[in-house]
């Protein structure tokens, strides 16, 4: 079992509609959630952490958590064209051991 | 800040051949992460380093990976000799200790190629 999951996706929605990124990690000890943004050909870049059960709201994104599930999701509303990139959720436990997902592809279309 | 800083950006170098890829963490950062992506595979990580201390290297593929930290601003992943099968990006990336728990920056990564 991967430590992280995450549909592949291709994710399509129209422009202006919410997309909704979804994540699930193994190890009930882990204790801090990422969410990068990864454009074609560039670095992924950290755009939500959350560390407590719950919703985060940064923005047009909102990071949400449910530990007893082993559930990370990402709402990002109001889509734009501009969000069009891989969304890769990361999961870290105790002593920097760090796991990506394989991540979801978004394309926002017009 | 510059960010993290990795070079070279690309290399395109010949099976059999020594490889050496750099990196520079943002100043003050103590922990230093490699990482490797492929299309089949995804991000990886290989090795990282904790106040220039290599801390886990279970993802280090076999020996002809290596990777040193001789100071808290710079750091090399080595493969030595390198085969096709290695071509992918590499990335480093570094975090604080003292900012939130696991928040890593990502450096422009290197492009590696082998013939």
């Amino acid at each position: 079992q991967k430590e992280v999951e995450q549909n592949s996706g291709p994710l399509s929605v129209p422009e202006g509609a919410i997309a909704s990124l979804n994540c699930t990690y193994s190890d009930r000890g882990s204790q801090s959630f990422f969410w990068y943004r990864q454009y074609s050909g560039k670095s992924p870049e950290l755009i939500m952490s959350i560390y407590s059960n719950g919703d985060k709201e940064d923005g047009r994104f909102t990071a949400q958590l449910n530990k007893a599930s082993q559930y990370v999701s990402l709402l990002i509303r109001d889509s734009q064209p501009s969000d069009s990139a891989t969304y890769l959720c990361a999961v870290s436990r105790a002593g920097n051991q760090f796991y990506f997902g394989t991540g979801t592809s978004l394309t926002v279309i017009p | 800040d510059a960010g993290v800083i990795q070079s070279p950006r690309h290399e395109v170098t010949e099976m059999g051949q020594e490889v050496t890829l750099r990196c520079k963490p943002i100043s003050g950062h103590n922990s230093l992460f490699w990482y490797r992506q492929t299309m089949m595979r995804g991000l990886e990580l290989l090795i990282y380093f904790n106040n220039n201390v290599p801390i886990d290297d279970s993802g280090m593929p076999e020996d002809r990976f290596s990777a040193k930290m001789p100071n808290a601003s710079f750091s090399t992943l080595k493969i030595q000799p390198s085969e096709p099968r290695d071509s992918a990006v590499y990335f480093c990336a570094s975090s604080s200790s003292g900012g939130p728990q696991g928040e890593q920056f990502f450096g422009p990564g290197t492009r590696l190629t082998v013939l």
